[in-house]
């Protein structure tokens, strides 16, 4: 089974400068998240998406951050424009959804990531 | 923000150790899970244990979970050099969708 495919790996702007980040999630899940992850951090959901519709995108800053799932199977994240603080990786998951509620719980599978570098 | 909190920071011991890592969280779950994250890469699922388990165990890995606590561990035993890695808790919450919550992780450095 192939794994959640992200690009680019690594990439170095600007500030002020945009950059878009492209994710494809295991092939049927129907949950895709992004995550910023600050060097020495944990991972910070940003947005949740289920299907094409977004779940919840209480974390992502709206001002300069976008996202957008269409045909609810690849994501885009765009940021623009980019400041120091962006400097992160950004991990893309998935998972199958599960039951709400109860104690079903799920697994969710991260891709690689994609550096972020800004300058 | 954050819900998991692990403990220690940082961990270092040798081959052949136990190592143990802790974490605590603050609100109701559905159920908590700990991942791996090798440097550079991304994070890799461990073991997910539901709030209505105590303990679960997975090849040399022992997950304990205590509700009343709010906290669980994550016991490592027989460590490997390869076992070197960032160790994340990760919380589901029980209303909503099954979004995780991740703590800021611990470092384990096995060495040689």
């Amino acid at each position: 089974e192939a794994g959640v495919a992200q690009s680019p790996r690594y990439k170095i702007i600007e500030k002020r400068q945009s950059v878009a980040f492209w994710c494809n999630p295991i092939s049927g899940h129907a949950t895709l998240y992004w995550y910023q992850q600050i060097l020495g951090q944990g991972p910070k959901l940003l947005i949740q998406f289920q299907n094409n519709g977004v779940v919840d995108d209480s974390q992502l800053p709206k001002d300069r951050f976008s996202a957008e799932r269409l045909k609810g199977v690849d994501s885009t994240l765009k940021i623009q424009p980019a400041k120091l603080e962006d400097s992160a990786v950004y991990l893309c998951a998935s998972s199958h959804p599960s039951s709400l509620g109860g104690v079903s719980g799920n697994t969710i599978y991260f891709g690689e990531g994609s550096w972020l570098t800004v300058v | 923000s954050q819900q998991g909190e692990e403990d220690p920071q940082a961990l270092s011991i040798q081959e052949g150790e136990n190592a143990t890592m802790n974490c605590s969280y603050k609100t109701s779950i559905n159920n908590l899970q700990w991942y791996r994250q090798n440097s550079g890469r991304g994070l890799v699922h461990l073991i997910l244990i539901r709030s209505n388990e105590r303990e679960k165990h997975s090849g040399r890995l022992r997950v304990t979970l205590d509700t009343s606590k709010k906290s669980s561990s994550l016991l490592i035993t027989a460590s490997r050099a390869a076992d070197t890695a960032s160790y994340f808790c990760a919380t589901a919450s029980i209303s909503g969708y099954s979004t995780l919550t991740f703590g800021k992780g611990t470092m384990l450095l096995v060495s040689p």
